[in-house]
């Protein structure tokens, strides 16, 4: 069955270090997301993505981050200036339809702000 | 807003059990309803989803669930649970104008043997 891989699974880094989390979507999916779970919380929006460009973003989703697709099959969130409170599980999604039909998550990228 | 509210965030059963996970919905037209389940360390799984039609659904690993719209709910179902399905469950809806799922605080499920 097709996957979304997120890479790495684990990521560690220095406050107000930039971060790149990667994500590879299904193939002939055109609709993704970026979404976080704080630990203990519920899983949050943050960004959908299609025909190359940011369609909805939450408030969370400041002047901080940004999206990417740079080359056709790579999903990447880019975290700038990275802060304690980003600390939390980053899930990738995709969908070949929209929300309206669900989507396909990665198993998630858990980023630690220290 | 369109929102889920799971009012249980701890549920526990005996393996071989039924399970009822509840899911009421705030929602002014038909909505788009999902259930996921997420076991530790891992991503978020596809059960079932409710767009129109039969409001009995059918999912993988043996789960069901039944929109409601005079309740507002659309409560998780399985008619006998095993030690596997110990997890944390989440109820989410299409919100947004269709462009974002918005998640409940879901339920964590605890299986006795």
């Amino acid at each position: 069955e097709p996957e979304v891989t997120q890479t790495p699974s684990h990521q560690v880094t220095q406050m107000g270090q930039e971060v790149i989390l990667r994500c590879v979507p299904i193939s002939n999916h055109l609709y993704f997301y970026w979404y976080r779970q704080i630990l203990g919380q519920k899983v949050e929006f943050l960004v959908s993505f299609y025909n190359n460009e940011i369609s909805e973003k939450s408030e969370i989703f400041d002047d901080q981050f940004s999206v990417e697709r740079p080359d056709g099959s790579n999903f990447t969130l880019k975290i700038r200036s990275t802060k304690l409170e980003d600390s939390a599980m980053y899930f990738c999604a995709s969908s070949d339809r929209g929300a309206t039909y669900g989507y396909t998550f990665g198993s998630g990228t858990r980023l630690t702000v220290v | 807003a369109q929102s889920v509210t799971q009012p249980d965030i701890h549920i526990t059963v005996s393996e071989g059990a039924s399970l009822e996970l509840r899911c009421n919905y705030s929602y002014g037209a038909t909505p788009y309803l999902f259930w996921y389940v997420q076991s530790p360390g891992q991503g978020l799984q596809l059960l079932l989803k409710y767009f129109s039609g039969d409001t009995l659904v059918q999912g993988i690993k043996g789960f069901e669930a039944e929109f409601k719209r005079s309740q507002s709910s659309f409560n998780l179902r399985k008619p006998s649970v095993h030690w596997s399905d110990a997890a944390e469950y989440f109820c989410a809806v299409v919100t947004g104008g269709g462009n974002k799922l918005t998640f409940g605080t879901g339920t964590q499920l605890k299986v006795e043997l």
